[in-house]
């Protein structure tokens, strides 16, 4: 069965310093990562991927296969920032499929 | 592009009656699949719809039940309502293949009194 795990449930970190939003998974396969955000009062959106290995927003996730981690970074936190971030896998399938973490809420303090 | 629609955007029902959500998705997006979202369970998949046909169901009870028709837009019914079904039930859209973005719509939310 697949899992994913967010530690954090509330994340606070002051402007302009880094941030670390954990994610942990399990799944026997090869799944798919993303990152989803929720702003205040927008629906959710799809933040990143890990297939595409880009930066969004300048957050970044690397991939961590032998860890099973996906945990997304950014060096200098803002606080349009501020925001609900959901961790998802996805099982590979093509599908639209997605099993969420609880989410960590980040708060960045001016 | 229109983003994903899902109507009505609150609804109010009794328990042991039945419901049903709309989503019209992307043009051209022909996977939708249904998340409910609760305070103490988070998101959790329901089922996914793909050219019609369900494509994957999650682990919820007989009573929570969708469909397809061959424009795209789904619904999906939930019958006998229980306090339980309270939730934020959300709509998402994707092209349908692999790795592709799933968008979602801001959602309908179903209380049960």
């Amino acid at each position: 069965a697949q899992r994913v795990t967010q530690p954090e449930k509330l994340l606070s970190v002051f402007k302009g310093a880094p941030v670390e939003l954990k994610c942990n998974y399990s799944y026997s396969g090869s799944p798919e990562l993303f990152w989803y955000v929720q702003y205040s009062r927008q629906r959710l959106q799809l933040l990143l991927r890990h297939i595409s290995r880009e930066s969004i927003k300048g957050f970044t996730a690397d991939l961590n296969k032998g860890e099973t981690s996906f945990h997304l970074k950014k060096p200098f936190a803002q606080e349009e920032d501020s925001a609900m971030y959901y961790c998802a896998l996805n099982r590979g399938t093509g599908a639209n499929n997605l099993f969420f973490g609880t989410g960590t809420r980040l708060t960045v303090i001016p | 592009k229109a983003g994903v629609t899902q109507t009505p955007r609150y609804l109010i029902k009794t328990r042991g009656q039945q419901v049903t959500l709309s989503c019209s998705p992307i043009s051209g997006h022909r996977s939708v699949s249904w998340y409910q979202q609760t305070p103490g369970q988070g998101l959790q998949f329901l089922f996914e719809y793909f050219s019609e046909t369900q494509r994957n169901k999650g682990n919820f009870p007989g009573r929570f039940s969708g469909r397809q028709f061959s424009n795209s837009r789904s619904e999906m019914n939930v019958s006998t309502l229980e306090l339980g079904d309270s939730a934020l039930y959300l709509c998402a859209s994707s092209l349908g293949v692999g790795g592709t973005e799933a968008f979602f719509g801001q959602g309908t939310r179903l209380t049960v009194v």
